[in-house]
């Protein structure tokens, strides 16, 4: 299948400072890819839809200005986690659609302390 | 109503029991569903995808009921390495994908 690759898979950083997670698409061109959140024995919560070459599509109670996303490749979306703080400690997925399915990125474990 | 609902569990179940997990969706405009499984903290992976006319892939069966907008999925013969939660995604469009809440199953010895 597909091969969605996601960096860093886990990273722990102090309040106030800004977390950026990179989804990248290694064997496909993706022109939309997705950003999720989960938190403990929860399930997967949309956050985004990146779109190549455009601005992000947030969903209700996203905050755009916290949860900064760019999509500047077919290859390539960005999530940046701006001030972070403790609430925000989660897991975070990207994940891009190639032949009907939606493949996924290993996650990212951040950790606001 | 939410777009996917699932039943969370948890099923807990012997080594070779039969389980069946359901999920409705509830935008009759979707296109294409599929389960996925969750191993702790791990992302989630495509377990197989479900057509109209039912497929199956070894000890897994999958449905799909247009009509009354519902999916499921049968485990024959349970496996201990077949504990995991299980997800039910919907396509609605443009491969905007949503997600059931999961079914957390255990398998026993």
């Amino acid at each position: 299948g597909a091969v969605v690759s996601q960096h860093p898979s886990w990273v722990i950083c102090k309040s106030g400072t800004s977390v950026k997670i990179e989804c990248r698409s290694l064997d496909f061109q993706a022109t939309t890819m997705f950003w999720y959140r989960q938190f403990p024995k929860q399930s997967l919560m949309l956050m985004a839809t990146s779109n190549e070459g455009s601005k992000a599509t947030y969903e209700q109670g996203v905050e755009k200005d916290k949860f900064l996303i760019n999509h500047a490749s077919l290859t390539l979306s960005t999530l940046t986690v701006t001030s972070a703080h403790p609430e925000d400690s989660s897991f975070y997925i990207c994940s891009a659609s190639a032949g009907g399915g939606a493949f996924f990125g290993q996650g990212t474990r951040l950790t606001v302390v | 109503r939410k777009e996917v609902e699932q039943d969370p569990g948890p099923f807990n179940v012997p080594e070779g029991a039969t389980v069946a997990f359901n999920c409705t969706y509830s935008n009759s405009a979707s296109q294409s569903f599929f389960w996925y499984r969750q191993d702790c903290r791990k992302e989630p992976k495509l377990l197989m995808s479900v057509y109209s006319s039912g497929n199956e892939d070894g000890r897994f069966t999958a449905q799909l009921n247009r009509a009354s907008q519902y999916i499921s999925l049968l485990i024959r013969d349970s496996k201990l390495s077949d504990s995991a939660t299980y997800l039910c995604v919907v396509n609605l469009h443009n491969n905007d994908m949503r997600f059931g809440a999961g079914t957390r199953l255990t398998v026993k010895p």
